[in-house]
């Protein structure tokens, strides 16, 4: 059972506009919402995350936005750059004192010059 | 400030086999955790450790098993290889104070193919 989903495998947007990226959880219990950037060959990067106690966080171009009664993230890029381009995976923290995060599987972005 | 060093980066095995991963976090760091990706999959959760104790544990069979030493560097083994075993394998650290957070540092990953 998928507890956390990013139902669009990839989404392709031209330069300059808006990339919203779109992630479902289904456990309640979560504590911390993050989001990773990777770039082949790479290792995910670190990109922005939201307490559950919020509803927005902001990061320069990067806004997470968390609907916790729809059980719904979303991140915004504003503008698009094309080095943006790469995969997104939206991840979950239990609360407690474990790291593990539950990942969905990605979406890749591309962003057109 | 080096970041989480994993070795080798690339190999092939074949079925049957068995592969030690070694993973280097960055230095202070003293949680380690590692993570398996297959195209269909994603990251999934293999293992948690920190201060040399397996802290958490994720949904694979007993042939994957890790290990943390006392200066933090960890190693992960694969006995019995399979071929759905074939994947990227990251380690990721934590900062002190970040572990609440979930912010993890992951290194480039060991990318190994079964035959």
């Amino acid at each position: 059972d998928q507890q956390v989903k990013q139902n669009s495998p990839s989404l392709s947007v031209q330069e300059g506009r808006i990339s919203i990226l779109n992630c479902d959880y289904t456990n309640s219990m979560f504590d911390y919402f993050l989001w990773y950037k990777k770039y082949p060959a790479e290792g995910p990067t670190f990109l922005i995350s939201i307490s559950s106690i919020k509803d927005k966080n902001e990061d320069g171009r990067f806004t997470v936005f968390l609907n916790k009664s729809a059980k719904h993230l979303s991140l915004h890029i504003v503008p698009s750059q094309p080095g943006d381009s790469a995969v997104y995976f939206c991840a979950a923290k239990g609360q407690g004192g474990s790291e593990k995060l539950v990942f969905g599987k990605g979406t890749k972005l591309t962003v057109n010059p | 400030k080096a970041g989480v060093t994993q070795t080798p980066r690339y190999l092939i095995k074949t079925r049957g086999q068995q592969v030690t991963l070694s993973c280097s976090p960055i230095s202070g760091h003293r949680s380690v955790s590692w993570y398996q990706q297959t195209p269909g999959q994603g990251l999934q959760f293999l293992f948690e450790y920190f201060s040399e104790t397996q802290r958490n544990k994720g949904n694979f069979p007993g042939r994957f098993s890790g290990r943390q030493f006392s200066n933090s560097r960890s190693e992960m083994n694969v006995s019995t290889l399979e071929l759905g075993d074939s994947a990227l394998y990251l380690c990721a650290s934590s900062a002190p104070g970040q572990a609440n957070t979930g912010e993890l540092f992951f290194g480039e990953g060991s990318r190994l193919t079964v035959l």
